[in-house]
């Protein structure tokens, strides 16, 4: 099983600020088919990124996803109050799996 | 538009069983797989596994094989998850959510609301 570890494990950011988020793989993510999805209190996980660079249907371009193999990278260009979440990274190249997530918190 | 609804909540005793319902409206049922994930309090995502909702194919995480049964309805559109044998550990929140390509290994593109199940004596 491949194991996913994100870090930080909490993120503390100003809106308008940039924010930058890590995925690990224990082993190699074949095809860069690497998810991020974001969370809020009370709500389902909203999927963001697919193949590791992708950008799901209605998401804004200040999101966007980068990284191959072991490591992979979710970039938020600008903060705005509705980004601060919890951002899950999933792989889907060998069965699935998710990362313990990381909680991106308002300074 | 899709659209994922779930069952309402569940309180269950040590040693019973649970099925949740997601019924799918808005794309062609038989035409994607349907994914179980459950979330523990305060925790991250598990994946639980899959059916595919046109031949009735399913695939379950070695955790929970001989223990959830995932199967559909296609008349109605509906897919369910059914665990046996429930401790206070399962004591989650469990969502079905759409795979993007009908393939299995894919990302989740749409999510019920979520069903609360919680396993209290």
């Amino acid at each position: 099983e491949i194991v996913l570890t994100q870090s930080p494990g909490t993120l503390s950011l100003s809106p308008g600020e940039r924010a930058t988020l890590s995925c690990r793989a224990s082993q190699s993510v074949s095809s860069s088919y690497l998810a991020w999805y974001q969370q809020k209190p009370g709500q389902a996980p909203r999927l963001l990124i697919y193949g590791a660079s992708s950008r799901a249907t209605a998401i804004p371009d200040r999101f966007s996803g980068g990284g191959s193999g072991t490591d992979f990278t979710l970039t938020i260009s600008r903060l705005e109050p509705e980004d601060f979440a919890v951002y899950y990274c999933q792989q889907y190249g060998s069965s699935t799996s998710f990362g313990q997530g990381t909680k991106l918190e308002i300074k | 538009q899709v659209q994922l609804v779930q069952s309402g909540a569940e309180g269950k005793k040590p040693g019973a069983s649970v099925k949740v319902s997601c019924k799918a409206s808005g794309y062609s049922f038989t035409g994607y797989t349907m994914h179980w994930v459950r979330q523990a309090p305060g925790q991250s995502l598990e994946w639980m596994g899959w059916i595919n909702a046109g031949n009735a194919d399913t695939k379950y995480s070695e955790k929970f094989q001989g223990r959830v049964t995932i199967t559909r309805d296609t008349s109605a559109s509906t897919a369910y998850m059914e665990m046996s044998s429930l401790r206070s550990e399962d004591t989650a929140m469990y969502y079905c959510a759409r795979g993007a390509y009908n393939s299995g290994w894919e990302p989740f593109d749409y999510w019920g609301q979520g069903t609360l199940v919680t396993v209290s004596s």
